[in-house]
């Protein structure tokens, strides 16, 4: 079956450095989305991205944030300066144009900012 | 604006069924799923309904919808202590929306 995958599973990084967050997308589907979860808590929308731009974004998605698609197939999200409270999982999430496609999720990268 | 909303926490002995029960605000709603995180781990989708549908059974699980409360539950038969995690429910639309969670229901299940 096909999936979404990661990279990194897991990013050390220090407070105000950038991190940047790959993703992986099913190969067909064309709509690609961010999230995160911060330990204990709900999983937040961070923003979704179609032909090339953005589509919505959270309040959460501030100037800090950016997603591209650097080489068309994968999807990165970059954190230009990290803070302490980025420290969270974040998920990537995919879904294709078809009536009827879901959004499958990647497995997360893990952001432990120091 | 668009909001589910869940218990935090069930307790149920090993055997017994559990219940896990969600309500949502948006009627215009395509899919609601359930997902399964365990500690430290990734989302792992458990099953979806799509908004047409009443009701769903696949294996141990059974998902119920109730279109006109917004009411979606998720019934584990024979629950064992490998059940014991958090179960998120969302909903989300076709055509690029963003999906909605709730806060998650830790299921704690008693050997």
């Amino acid at each position: 079956e096909p999936e979404v995958t990661q990279t990194p599973s897991h990013q050390v990084t220090q407070m105000g450095q950038e991190v940047i967050l790959r993703c992986v997308p099913i190969s067909n589907h064309l709509y690609f989305y961010w999230y995160r979860q911060i330990l204990g808590q709900k999983v937040e929308f961070l923003v979704s991205f179609y032909n090339n731009e953005i589509s919505e974004k959270s309040e959460i998605f501030d100037d800090q944030f950016s997603v591209e698609r650097p080489d068309g197939s994968n999807f990165t999200l970059k954190i230009r300066s990290t803070k302490l409270e980025d420290s969270a999982m974040y998920f990537c999430a995919t879904q294709g144009l078809a009536v009827g496609d879901t959004q499958y999720f990647g497995p997360g990268t893990r952001l432990t900012v120091l | 604006g668009e909001d589910v909303e869940q218990s935090l926490f069930l307790s149920v002995r090993e055997g017994d069924s559990s219940v896990i029960n969600c309500t949502y605000t948006d009627s215009s709603s395509t899919y609601l799923y359930w997902y399964k995180q365990e500690p430290g781990a990734g989302l792992q989708l458990l099953t979806y309904i799509f908004s047409n549908m009443d009701m769903k059974q696949d294996q141990r699980l059974t998902v119920l919808l109730n279109k006109k409360d917004k009411h979606l539950s998720l019934r584990i038969a024979d629950t064992q202590t490998g059940d014991s995690a958090i179960y998120f429910c969302a909903e989300s639309k076709t055509g690029g929306f963003k999906t909605i969670f709730g806060a998650g229901t830790r299921l704690f299940v008693k050997a």
